[in-house]
């Protein structure tokens, strides 16, 4: 049962364009959504986070969406450059439960 | 400010053995949570240690059991080894009590059961 789903195995960007990387989930009960970041041989690495009770949040170039009607959420990056290559990880957090959830990952390539 | 550490690096261990993975959470940081993370899969949350205790856990069995010290660095232990645990483990601690509730991940260690 994936309650965390991110249905693009993987992505292809030109630099400077934007990268849209997209999260669906099946559970109303998350109150946070997370967006991580991995490069190989590392430990995920925190990028931006929303409440449940947000439908925006932004920071620099990442924006997240929430859109808790459609039980959706996208990253936004803008503008894309190569060292944003490399796989991302939605996770989605209950405070009831006090577990994360993660999607499965997209692999972003930025390409120079 | 010191980030999340992990050891060892790398282990092999055969089936039917036990392990213990070791975690030290960052600086101020109360709460930190062991996940395992399968080849093209995305890190399944094993459990969450607050204050000592275990607050949360996901669908692991009993074999996976954890500790966390009075300074907040944890152990993860699993005993009778099997094929499929092998996987990149990672650690991940967060300050219980703030605002916000993103994860500082460690770099992982890679277990290999044969």
């Amino acid at each position: 049962d994936q309650q965390v789903k991110q249905n693009s195995p993987s992505l292809s960007v030109q630099e400077g364009r934007i990268s849209i990387l997209n999260c669906d989930y099946t559970n109303s009960m998350f109150d946070y959504f997370l967006w991580y970041k991995k490069y190989p041989a590392e430990g995920p690495t925190f990028l931006i986070s929303i409440s449940s009770i947000k439908d925006k949040n932004e920071d620099g170039r990442f924006t997240v969406f929430l859109n808790k009607s459609a039980k959706h959420l996208s990253l936004h990056i803008v503008p894309s450059q190569p060292g944003d290559s490399a796989v991302y990880f939605c996770a989605a957090y209950s405070s009831g439960t006090y577990k994360y959830i993660f999607g499965t990952g997209t692999r972003l390539k930025v390409l120079a | 400010e010191t980030g999340v550490t992990q050891s060892p690096t790398h282990l092999i261990k055969t089936r039917g053995q036990q392990v213990t993975l070791r975690c030290s959470s960052q600086s101020g940081h109360n709460t930190v949570s062991w996940y395992q993370q399968a080849l093209g899969q995305g890190p399944q949350f094993i459990f969450q240690y607050y204050r000592e205790e275990e607050n949360g856990r996901g669908n692991f069995p009993p074999r996976f059991s954890g500790l966390q010290f009075p300074n907040y660095s944890s152990e993860l232990n699993v005993n009778a080894l099997e094929l499929d645990d092998s996987a990149l483990y990672l650690c991940a601690s967060r300050r219980e009590g703030l605002a916000g509730v993103e994860q500082y991940f460690g770099p992982g260690t890679r277990l290999t059961v044969t």
